[in-house]
């Protein structure tokens, strides 16, 4: 089945400052999603983004389909924005199954 | 956008018991999904709930521990049966109104079994 790396696994930023979390799957994907999971475990979601770029306030995301990634953009980091970051992929092979990566560990210090 | 709610948001449960988690959404959808997310991991897939058919389960995970039901097109309750400490993790249920499109999750279950 497909798979889902996120990079870095942890992440320290100092507010204000701008990162770029990425996504790599192994096999082409029909959805591709971001998720911030807040400290009270739940799971908000950021973007739908199977291809293209989107945005949304200090959030962006972009994924190349063709080259199997995907990456999220934030600026202007905020506290509140601290959690973790997962992306999640459907396989192309029509199976609603949403495969998970590892997760990217943001803290954002102020 | 989606609501979905879940409840119990969280218990304490003893070892040996069973806990009913109950996942109500707002709108009738095709499929169902429970995740697990053990402390500090990523989320797994534990079963597919479809209305009027057994729920299908992943790899690793039996119908023995985790029944499901789902009664109507709204509704899924996810049993965590005869608990161990191991149990412990936050449980979510998730849809997709249409089928491989975006995906939106309840707000979890915290589950501590001591």
């Amino acid at each position: 089945g497909i798979q889902v790396e996120q990079s870095p696994p942890d992440l320290i930023l100092q507010e204000g400052a701008n990162s770029t979390l990425r996504c790599n799957f192994s096999d082409s994907v029909n959805n591709l999603q971001w998720f911030h999971q807040n400290p009270w475990g739940q799971l908000i979601n950021l973007f739908y983004i199977p291809s293209g770029t989107k945005q949304n306030g200090r959030l962006s995301a972009t994924t190349v389909a063709t080259e199997r990634y995907s990456l999220l953009y934030i600026s202007s980091s905020q506290t509140t924005d601290s959690g973790v970051y997962f992306c999640a992929a459907f396989g192309s092979g029509g199976y609603n199954k949403l495969i998970f990566g590892a997760g990217t560990r943001l803290a954002v210090h102020p | 956008s989606a609501v979905i709610s879940q409840k119990p948001s969280r218990d304490i449960c003893q070892r040996g018991t069973s806990l009913t988690i109950q996942c109500q959404v707002d709108s009738q959808v095709t499929m169902m999904f429970w995740y697990r997310q053990q402390p500090g991991q990523s989320l797994t897939l534990i079963a597919t709930a479809n209305q009027g058919s057994e729920a299908t389960y992943e790899s690793g995970f039996v119908i023995d521990k985790f029944p499901i039901s789902r009664p109507n097109l709204t509704f899924s309750t996810l049993t965590v049966s005869n608990m161990s400490p191991e149990d412990s993790s936050i449980y979510l249920c998730s849809v997709d109104y249409q089928p491989n499109t975006e995906a939106f999750f309840g707000q979890g279950t915290r589950l501590t079994v001591v």
